[in-house]
């Protein structure tokens, strides 16, 4: 079975730009979230789609947006880009329902490793 | 306020000895509970769960170990090989929780420990 994917997997912008990461989970898993993580503040949540939906947001601005396709697959986009975006952004697939352990435990992609200049 | 915490940003261990990684948190809602490990350019990788109804959890040489009234987990990897070091990442999510929506999909993540284990 194929895992997560993401792409790009390497992409440099200039601040003020805006930038759109594409990730594909893996097959039959409905939910996809997304985190960014930065050497001082490790890996932070940035919000979780399941069915189209977007189920729980962390505490990013509103220049963070996300969306999910039909198909499971999610977009992320970085609008007004600041220095302090350049990160991994890592999307993270699951089953994403009914209350059984497994329907919780994430699986990672290799990242998008975004750099603000 | 960190509600994951993992107080050792390093751990050196000898090949063939115990590994013990450690995380605390603070949130009483948090009751589930996952270890990943994570490799420089990759995405972290799921290693073992548990659920706040269980106290342990193993999983071949990976033990995880939880202690709701101290709020603490563990991870014990018996015996450590060169090829576990990287970092490991304790997180929790509140599953069940309103606070966060009734959304499963929230996991707070500890900073990481990294491990290196010497031949």
């Amino acid at each position: 079975k194929a895992g997560v994917t993401q792409t790009p997997r390497y992409l440099i912008k200039t601040r003020g730009q805006q930038v759109t990461l594409s990730c594909s989970p893996i097959s039959g898993h409905r939910s996809v979230s997304w985190y960014q993580q930065t050497p001082g503040q490790g890996l932070q949540f940035l919000f979780e789609y399941f069915s189209e939906t977007q189920r729980n947001k962390g505490n990013f601005p509103g220049r963070f947006s996300g969306r999910q396709f039909s198909n499971s697959r999610s977009e992320m986009n970085v609008s007004t880009l600041e220095l302090g975006d350049s990160a991994l952004y890592l999307c993270a697939s699951s089953l994403g329902g009914g209350l059984k352990d497994l329907s919780y435990e994430q699986f990672f992609g290799p990242g998008t490793r975004l750099t603000v200049l | 306020d960190q509600q994951v915490k993992q107080n050792s940003p390093s751990l050196s261990v000898q090949e063939g000895r115990i590994s013990i990684l450690n995380c605390d948190y603070t949130n009483s809602m948090f009751d589930y509970f996952l270890w990943y490990k994570k490799y420089p350019a990759e995405g972290p990788t799921f290693l073992i769960s548990i659920s706040s109804i269980k106290d342990k959890n193993e999983d071949g040489r990976f033990t995880v170990f939880l202690n709701k009234s101290a709020k603490h987990l563990s991870l014990h990897i018996v015996p450590s090989q060169p090829g576990d070091s990287a970092v490991y990442f304790c997180a929790a999510s509140a599953r069940n929780s309103m606070n966060y929506g009734g959304s499963q999909g929230n996991l707070i993540f500890g900073k990481g420990t990294k491990l290196s284990v010497k031949p």
